[in-house]
């Protein structure tokens, strides 16, 4: 079946302006993650849904970023007035629901803040 | 000093040797442990999945959990060009989701 899917793959953006990224979990998957992979620093968490439960939205770095998750499927992270250390890759990884399931990770955003 | 420490490399090593790569951690409540596989581009894909100490072997990849050296290891034996990757190492603690990654090691294996 189909893989968690991102888009767009990649975004050049000014500083300043806003800009959303959107996530296609896998069908029927219940936990949808997202992540933050910067050079030489690795994934970092962001964001974490779970069903219909409050995200856990520890890992966001500043209220500069939000992410929502439409119908338990469909997720948008959107990162207002970017700056120019918000460029990386942004991850979205789905699950079928247990803490312990597999995070199945889609082909990530480049974001680039000029 | 961060949660879990791996050596970024860059690794580079002939084709059908044997590769090596490690992390060490700090929190002794890490309890299950991953490698994951992220090509060029891509997004990582999972490997392998431990949770005691001990080795977990899957065709040429054996996965190794040493819990009181706070040590994990991936080997991969007869290395292939088509192993050439990033290679991240990712714990986390019991029930919860969130994983801890290291920074990845990028392999090159040469024809």
């Amino acid at each position: 079946g189909a893989g968690v899917s991102q888009s767009p793959s990649n975004k050049v953006t000014e500083k300043g302006k806003d800009v959303e990224l959107r996530c296609d979990p896998i069908s029927g998957h219940t936990a949808l993650y997202w992540y933050r992979q910067s050079l030489g620093q690795g994934l970092e968490f962001l964001i974490y849904f779970q069903g219909n439960s409050a995200p856990d939205k520890s890992g966001l770095p500043s209220d500069r970023f939000s992410a929502e998750r439409t119908g338990g499927s469909v997720s948008t992270l959107t990162i207002q007035r970017t700056q120019q250390e918000d460029s990386a890759v942004y991850l979205c990884a789905s699950s079928s629901g247990g803490a312990g399931d597999t995070q199945y990770f889609g082909p990530g955003t480049r974001l680039t803040v000029l | 000093q961060k949660e879990v420490e791996q050596d970024p490399g860059p690794l580079s090593v002939p084709e059908g040797a044997i590769v090596s790569l490690n992390c060490t951690y700090s929190n002794s409540a890490f309890q299950y442990f991953m490698w994951y596989r992220q090509y060029s581009r891509k997004g990582p894909e999972l490997l392998m999945y431990t949770y005691s100490s001990g080795n977990k072997e899957d065709g040429r990849f054996t996965a190794q959990v040493d819990k009181s050296s706070k040590y994990i290891s991936l080997f991969i034996r007869d290395s292939q060009p088509s192993d050439s990757a990033t290679y991240l190492c990712a714990m986390r603690k019991g029930s919860n989701y969130k994983l801890t990654f290291g920074k990845g090691t990028l392999l090159t294996v040469n024809p």
